[in-house]
């Protein structure tokens, strides 16, 4: 079955400063790969998400990246800002036989020093 | 529009005794999924229905645990016997999953609930 690894599990950087957190996956069927951030507490909220049709995708400050050659992608957050600090999850879902389960990554602690 | 919504929001149960957790997916979502929040660790796959049916169970830890949900909306998570191993968090999810897919297949979560098994 899948496995999705995510790295690093904590992240620490200064404000206004750039964050990227990495994931690899081991299915080549999974084809949609959605980033959630989860404040404590709350919900997982979905910020970006990305399909296998497409490398990269940007809203405002996120960015996605999809590597399916090395089956990988990456989510990339410029300008971090206080309220950014939360736990980021990446995810990857097959595309086929209808809906599918996600199948997450560990998680990355992301920190935002003022 | 409302959300998903799940009940209740937090459980202590003592170990052995069996509990119930109910999911109300956003209306009109056909596709509902469960997962597990330990502490400090990723989500983990439970099952999932589409409409009544559950394509997917291999989650499911142990036969203690069952799922079911009728009528295409509300599921409930039924735990039997519980064990302190159980404590955890368990998220709903649901999503459209109508063709074609996966292009507006987002899942939207619940806010959980939090199971404490003393």
């Amino acid at each position: 079955g899948e496995n999705v690894e995510q790295h690093p599990s904590t992240l620490s950087v200064q404000e206004g400063d750039s964050a990227v957190i990495k994931c690899t996956y081991s299915d080549s069927a999974s084809n949609y790969f959605p980033w959630y951030k989860q404040e404590l507490g709350k919900r997982p909220q979905l910020i970006i998400d990305i399909r296998s049709n497409v490398g990269e995708k940007k809203d405002q400050r996120i960015a996605v990246t999809l590597n399916k050659t090395a089956k990988h992608f990456s989510l990339h957050i410029t300008e971090t800002q206080p309220e950014d600090s939360a736990v980021y999850f990446c995810a990857a879902r097959r595309g086929i036989g209808g809906a599918q389960k996600l199948v997450f990554g560990q998680g990355t602690r992301l920190t935002i020093n003022p | 529009g409302a959300g998903v919504s799940q009940s209740p929001s937090n459980k202590v149960t003592e170990k052995g005794k069996d509990v119930e957790l109910r999911c109300d997916p956003i209306s009109g979502h056909t596709a509902l999924y469960w997962y597990r929040q330990s502490l400090g660790q990723g989500l983990e796959f439970l099952i999932y229905f589409q409409g009544n049916s559950a394509p997917d169970k291999s989650g499911l830890p142990s036969d203690r645990f069952s799922a079911e949900r009728t009528g295409g909306s509300v599921s409930t998570l039924t735990i039997q016997r519980t064990q302190q191993e159980d404590s955890a968090v368990y998220l709903c999810a649901s999503s459209q999953a109508l063709p074609p897919l996966p292009s507006t297949d987002t899942q939207y979560f619940g806010p959980g609930t939090r199971l404490t098994v003393l």
